[in-house]
């Protein structure tokens, strides 16, 4: 079983939909928990990153962790064509360094 | 571009030649990390550098593999004797820590696709 466990879809929505990306993990240890997005042939970006459970907003983007079910998620409002890419969920402990990803879930947001 | 630069973009080789991957990592920087990606998988963990230090190595990194960081600047991760199952994108991160600050961003390079043939 993988540490971090992410569905590689593809995922196809209309523009204006909202998304719904999840992982789910089993190591307790994880304390920070990630968000990448990654356009085809280019390197992950950050989109932003929780520490411990709890939500954070960033413009369209919502990220949530559940540490009692070792459950995060990432919604985007109002997606766009161009939030077409690659998702990569990604955790590391409370030292950061070592970073685990999950195998990344294609988005195509169809105009 | 003050980004994290990898060189080449594009590395393609015979099975059993060494190769060679250079990162230039956010000058500030003091960590970086190499990853390898397949396709369809996320980035996995080889190893990373706090300055000119290897902190920790993954189980992934073969005893063909070797990389270094002289001087805490660049870095380096060579390829002895290419396997075709070497082929992958190689990706390069850089981040800040400090005391004080606690963040897990780290910032990626456009990596170097590696086709062993």
């Amino acid at each position: 079983q993988k540490e971090v466990e992410q569905d590689p879809g593809p995922l196809s929505v209309p523009e204006g939909a909202i998304v719904s990306l999840n992982c789910t993990y089993s190591n307790s240890a994880f304390q920070y928990f990630m968000w990448y997005r990654q356009y085809s042939r280019k390197g992950p970006e950050l989109l932003m990153y929780t520490y411990s459970s709890g939500n954070k907003e960033d413009g369209r983007f919502t990220a949530q962790v559940d540490k009692s079910s070792k459950y995060i998620s990432l919604f985007i409002r109002d997606s766009q064509p161009s939030d077409s890419a690659t998702y990569l969920c990604a955790m590391s402990g409370i030292g950061g360094f070592k970073t685990i990803f999950g195998a990344g879930t294609r988005l195509f947001v169809k105009a | 571009d003050t980004g994290v630069s990898q060189n080449p973009r594009h590395k393609i080789t015979k099975r059993g030649q060494n190769v060679t991957f250079r990162c230039d990592p956010i000058s500030e920087h003091n960590r970086l990390y190499w990853y390898r990606q397949t396709l369809g998988q996320g980035p996995e963990f080889l190893t990373y550098f706090q300055n000119e230090a290897q902190l920790e190595k993954s189980r992934l990194l073969s005893d063909r593999f070797s990389a270094e960081r002289p001087k805490g600047s660049f870095s380096t991760l060579e390829i002895q004797r290419t396997e075709q199952g070497d082929s992958a994108m190689y990706l390069c991160a850089s981040s800040l820590m400090a005391r004080g600050r606690i963040s897990p961003e780290a910032f990626f390079g456009q990596g170097t696709r590696l086709t062993v043939v």
